[in-house]
């Protein structure tokens, strides 16, 4: 199976701060790779697919990039509705596992 | 507009068996693989099971082979989800997500195995 390791764990940041998130995947999954935002008590809801496409309706702030093994998910200018828990998903071979989570909290 | 509803879920005790439902509109449900996806409350994501469009092909976790069966009802625009021997590790919610690239999800279905 691939492993999907996401850092950090959590971070604290203030409103207009540029946030990177990280995830590293076992083995090479080409641009397979989608990130997702997820709130107290709602589903996930999918931000980027392919590594680096933004969903339709996703602010532009939001971007991915990446391939292979090392992939990004970088927040240009936080903001009050960004504070969630974002998760990295690999979408190559099954199963199709998810990095741990990235909390994201105000400082 | 994309809608996914689960329903099925509840207590049961350990070794019990539960079947998930997950009722889909607003798209093609017959072209899209469909996945099942479970998040323990307060912890992370994990990848259950996941059918091919025309149900010829089933992918499961390791946590899960064995004991749930996932399907589908093409004519009926439903996904399933037939869990036997469980566990109290199952204990979460359970998401039914659109597709192998998890475009879409529902807004998941509490099962807890306790007794």
């Amino acid at each position: 199976d691939i492993q999907m390791t996401q850092s950090p764990s959590s971070l604290s940041a203030s409103v207009g701060d540029r946030v990177t998130i990280t995830c590293r995947a076992s083995q090479g999954i080409g641009n397979n790779l989608g990130w997702y935002q997820q709130k107290p008590g709602t589903a996930p809801k999918r931000l980027i697919y392919g590594a680096s496409s933004l969903e339709s309706g996703v602010p532009s702030r939001f971007s991915g990039s990446g391939s292979g093994t090392e992939f990004t998910l970088t927040i240009s200018s936080l903001q009050p509705e960004d504070f969630a828990t974002y998760y990295c998903q690999h979408h190559n071979i099954y199963p199709r596992t998810f990095g741990g989570g990235t909390k994201v909290e105000i400082k | 507009e994309v809608q996914l509803s689960e329903s099925g879920g509840g207590l049961v005790q350990p070794g019990g068996s539960l079947r998930l439902s997950c009722a889909a509109s607003g798209f093609n449900f017959t072209i899209y693989v469909m996945t099942w996806v479970r998040q323990v409350p307060g912890k992370g994501l994990e990848w259950v099971s996941a059918i091919s469009k025309n149900s010829d092909t089933t992918y499961y976790a390791v946590s899960v082979k064995g004991r749930f069966t996932i399907s589908r009802d093409n004519s009926k625009n439903t996904l399933y989800l037939q869990m036997n021997s469980l566990r109290v590790e199952d204990t979460a919610i359970y998401y039914c997500v659109k597709g192998g690239w998890a475009d879409n999800w529902g807004q998941g279905t509490l099962v807890t195995v306790s007794s």
